[in-house]
């Protein structure tokens, strides 16, 4: 139940494409879901985070997009760039000091 | 500023070796974190310090020995450690516990035992 799985593990996009990553958790407790994108060798950044009471949140070219019935949330990249190749984890909390994490996406934009 | 700062950036020790990993956050956040990460993996909860106290420590070996001398800063104790250990160890903070704050990642020590 404290298990969030992500998908896909991994995701090759042409630049200027719109790559999604999508995330699904079981324990209904958890309030807040952040996204954390990490570069080889570099401890993970947040990216951008959503609580519950809504259904999307954009910060520059990325969208998070919350499904609370279907327990499901994803990331959207707009206008991708080769700057955005990069490991994306998705998380969730509840309250508590515990993120748990997906499980990882690898993820390449092609010029 | 959300910067969290870790040193060294890279340690390599032997088995019998006594090392020590520190973290310093100036955001005045009150929880503290060390991660475990292995390549490919999501980051491991190891420790959680709250308000300067242990608040949780997750079945870590007693070869990892965590410490919090004060709210901005925060070590992680090596000694005796397995090649199994060798990892990017992560510290993070948030704002404080019971509530889902943003935690903030520091770079990380790679680290290396021989």
């Amino acid at each position: 139940q404290q298990q969030v799985k992500q998908s896909p593990q991994s995701l090759i996009v042409q630049k200027g494409g719109i790559p999604i990553i999508n995330c699904a958790y079981e324990n209904t407790a958890f309030d807040y879901f952040p996204w954390y994108q990490q570069f080889p060798g570099k401890g993970p950044a947040l990216l951008i985070a959503i609580r519950p009471d809504v259904s999307e949140k954009k910060e520059g070219r990325f969208t998070i997009s919350f499904n609370k019935s279907a327990k499901q949330f994803s990331l959207h990249i707009m206008d991708s760039q080769p700057g955005d190749s990069a490991t994306y984890f998705c998380a969730a909390n509840f309250g508590n000091e515990k993120l748990t994490f997906g499980t990882g996406t690898r993820l390449t934009i092609i010029p | 500023d959300t910067e969290v700062t870790q040193t060294p950036k890279h340690l390599v020790m032997g088995m019998t070796n006594k090392k020590s990993l520190k973290c310093e956050q100036h955001m005045g956040h009150r929880a503290m974190y060390w991660y475990k990460q292995k390549a490919k993996k999501p980051p491991e909860l190891m420790f959680v310090y709250s308000y300067e106290k242990l608040s949780i420590n997750e079945s870590v070996p007693s070869r990892f020995s965590p410490e919090c001398p004060n709210s901005s800063l925060l070590n992680l104790h090596l000694h005796a450690l397995q090649p199994e250990d060798s990892a990017l160890y992560l510290c993070a903070s948030s704002r404080q516990l019971a509530v889902s704050y943003e935690q903030y990642f520091g770079p990380g020590t790679r680290l290396t035992v021989t």
